[in-house]
């Protein structure tokens, strides 16, 4: 089945710093994938995403490149602020897969990003 | 993407009752999904809703415990029954916009409390 491996939490960095989280996944076919952001006390957003191999997902300074030849999509951001602190979630779905994907997302654990000033 | 409303955004509970959860989409959508995220855990899919057919449940979750009605293209309902602590959690209904499409929109969230 599918899975999403993400680092794990929490991760503390300083204002201005450069951020990575990785992620790593398995899928049947060839997914989608997402970031998905979860600030204290909202919803789950949608951050960026990419639906094939080398493409680029970008928003809000955020960027994660779609790798298939080592199944990743790692989370960058040049300059953290104090905003950015928040859950991230990547996940993957292979809902467009012809040979009959899952329709439901695959969320990896979560990495809690706290961003001091 | 979807503007997704749910009622009620927290609640607490006794243990042993049951509490219904709305889903309210601006447009019309064929599927929509039912996730729950237990404290400081990811989403985990419960079930697939769709229009004028039964849901459809994933492994470990069964109907009598979370009965999904689905009565028209923009609504659904999940309910939580004989609820118990280890169901305290935030439950997601979410919708693809548009639709068939790949990207999911999420409505905000209940937090449900049992005590």
């Amino acid at each position: 089945g599918n899975s999403v491996t993400q680092m794990e939490g929490p991760v503390t960095l300083s204002e201005e710093a450069f951020l990575t989280i990785n992620c790593t996944y398995t899928a049947t076919g060839y997914p989608s994938l997402f970031w998905y952001v979860q600030y204290p006390g909202e919803g789950l957003q949608l951050l960026l995403k990419a639906t094939k191999a080398d493409d680029k997902g970008s928003n809000k300074g955020f960027e994660a490149t779609y790798r298939k030849e080592t199944t990743s999509f790692h989370l960058e951001k040049g300059s953290v602020q104090v905003s950015d602190s928040a859950v991230y979630f990547c996940a993957l779905s292979d809902r467009m897969y012809s040979g009959g994907g899952a329709d439901g997302l695959t969320f990896g654990k979560g990495t809690h990003l706290i961003i001091q000033p | 993407s979807a503007v997704i409303s749910q009622k009620p955004s927290r609640d607490i509970c006794q243990r042993g009752t049951s509490l219904t959860i709305q889903c309210q989409v601006d447009s019309q959508v064929t599927m929509m999904f039912w996730y729950r995220q237990q404290p400081g855990q990811s989403l985990t899919l419960i079930a697939t809703a769709n229009q004028g057919s039964e849901a459809t449940y994933e492994s470990g979750f069964v109907i009598d415990k979370f009965p999904i009605s689905r009565p028209n293209l923009t609504f659904s309902t999940l309910t939580v029954s004989n609820m118990s602590p280890e169901d305290s959690s935030i439950y997601l209904c979410s919708v693809y916009a548009p639709p068939g499409q790949e990207t999911q929109y999420f409505g905000p969230g209940t937090r449900l409390l049992v005590l």
